[in-house]
């Protein structure tokens, strides 16, 4: 079964660097996601895209953060300066078609460690 | 806007007996969906079931089903002759229907398998 990979599996950086998170959604996929969980916590929407452009974020996706979809394949998410609080798990994931019951597929996610 | 209410964080059952995980939600919209996913140890997000708003019956997959009660706003999840792999975070979330189709998690609940 297709599925989304999202690497690293695990990144480390000190504060203030940038980070790149990178998915690779399944390929007859159109919608895209970002969301985020910090340790112990729920899993938070950060951002969807569709269409090379952003469809929707939330009050986290602020400034410092921004998707893009480089190559066709893959799907991006920048930290510009990282801070401590950025620390967290970060899910991609991908939808076939719009439709709410067409359900959303997980990478496994990226754990980013912010020191 | 949604909100989804999963109020035990944390539940136990012996291996093969079954359990149910409680799930609110608010929302004012009249057609949504309706999913748990499972997050085990390794923190993947995986897709256990899902339920369309407008359809009365309620949905099962294998072992697992719900009893959706759209007056209530209630969506638990009933699980079968437990099995130490159903180990895992639960979290409960719902979706518009839309384009964007976001996914809006509960806070989840840890349930454990004893042997």
């Amino acid at each position: 079964e297709p599925e989304v990979t999202q690497t690293p599996s695990h990144q480390v950086t000190q504060m203030g660097q940038e980070v790149i998170l990178r998915c690779v959604p399944i390929s007859n996929h159109l919608y895209f996601y970002w969301y985020r969980q910090i340790l112990g916590q729920k899993v938070e929407f950060l951002v969807s895209f569709y269409n090379n452009e952003i469809s929707e974020k939330s009050e986290i996706f602020d400034d410092q953060f921004s998707v893009e979809r480089p190559d066709g394949s893959n799907f991006t998410l920048k930290i510009r300066s990282t801070k401590l609080e950025d620390s967290a798990m970060y899910f991609c994931a991908s939808r076939q078609w719009a439709g709410g019951d067409q359900p959303q597929h997980f990478g496994d996610g990226t754990r980013l460690s912010i020191l | 806007a949604q909100t989804v209410t999963q109020s035990q964080p944390e539940m136990s059952v012996q291996e093969a007996e079954t359990v149910t995980l409680s799930c609110t939600y608010d929302t004012s919209e009249s057609n949504y969906y309706l999913f748990w996913y499972k997050q085990p140890p390794s923190r993947q997000m995986i897709l256990v079931i899902r339920q369309e708003a407008y359809k009365q019956q309620n949905a099962t997959e294998n072992r697992f089903s719900v009893n959706f009660q759209k007056a209530a706003k209630s969506f638990s999840l009933k699980i079968s002759d437990s099995q130490l792999g159903d180990t895992a975070m639960y979290f409960c979330a719902v979706s518009y229907t839309g384009a964007n189709s976001k996914l809006t998690f509960g806070k989840g609940i840890t349930l454990s398998v004893r042997p």
